[in-house]
């Protein structure tokens, strides 16, 4: 399978606990986004990384929120001090990315299945 | 700051009807409008860009059409099957990220 590969699917944690979940984009695709999303809503933006540098950071919801991208390749995002609020699924995704504004009108993301995360 | 909005939230038809989804987003400096389904609790599945510059793609039964002076986008997906069952989102690129709506959430019964 050579889609973006999310794992775990399903994570369940307890209040306060730390989570980490992984995400492995299509091979040559150097941009990588996170968004949540929860019952109802439309998925919500988080992050992105260029390769390894993490380009924005501002939406990510609180500093127990963290993502990582050594290397350029997967990527990890981590909830420390879990709260029931956090439960949501989250989704990761992947494209080619562009440097010119004009293959910006055609960037095309790719989605995951998600990891859905319940914290009781 | 973008904010996207779809109209209806949800939509139930029997099989066979055309039907139109909405689609609106306030800031009209787009590079692109792009049409996603999900299925309960699965990911996204991309159905459909259109650039800036272009007014409207086609794939299959489905049509999406962009007036970015108005902020409007719909889908239109002729003669529905129960299998197009799902949630279909919109959401537009400004360049930093795709910003979704909520949805609508469509039931195609046979």
């Amino acid at each position: 399978d050579t889609g973006v590969s999310q794992d775990p699917r399903h994570k369940i944690t307890k209040r306060g606990q730390n989570v980490t979940f992984r995400c492995d984009p299509i091979s040559e695709h150097n941009r990588l986004y996170w968004y949540r999303q929860t019952l109802g809503q439309g998925p919500e933006f988080l992050t992105y990384f260029q390769n390894e540098a993490q380009l924005e950071k501002s939406r990510l919801l609180s500093d127990r929120f963290s993502a990582e991208r050594p290397k350029g390749s997967f990527s990890t995002l981590e909830i420390q001090r879990t709260e029931q609020g956090d439960s949501a699924m989250y989704l990761c995704a992947s494209s080619l990315g562009w440097t010119a504004r004009e293959a910006a009108t055609n960037e095309k993301l790719f989605f995951g299945s998600g990891t859905q995360l319940s914290v009781l | 700051k973008q904010e996207v909005t779809q109209i209806p939230a949800a939509l139930s038809v029997p099989e066979g009807e055309n039907l139109v989804l909405n689609c609106s987003f306030t800031d009209s400096a787009i590079y692109n409008l792009q049409w996603f389904r999900q299925d309960p609790g699965k990911g996204l599945t991309s159905l459909l860009l259109i650039q800036s510059s272009q007014r409207e793609q086609t794939s299959g039964r489905l049509n999406a059409s962009l007036d970015k002076s108005s902020g409007r986008s719909t889908l239109y997906i002729a003669a529905s099957q129960p299998g197009d069952s799902a949630t279909y989102l919109c959401a537009s690129n400004a360049g930093t990220a795709l910003i979704f709506g909520k949805g609508t959430t469509l039931s195609v019964s046979s």
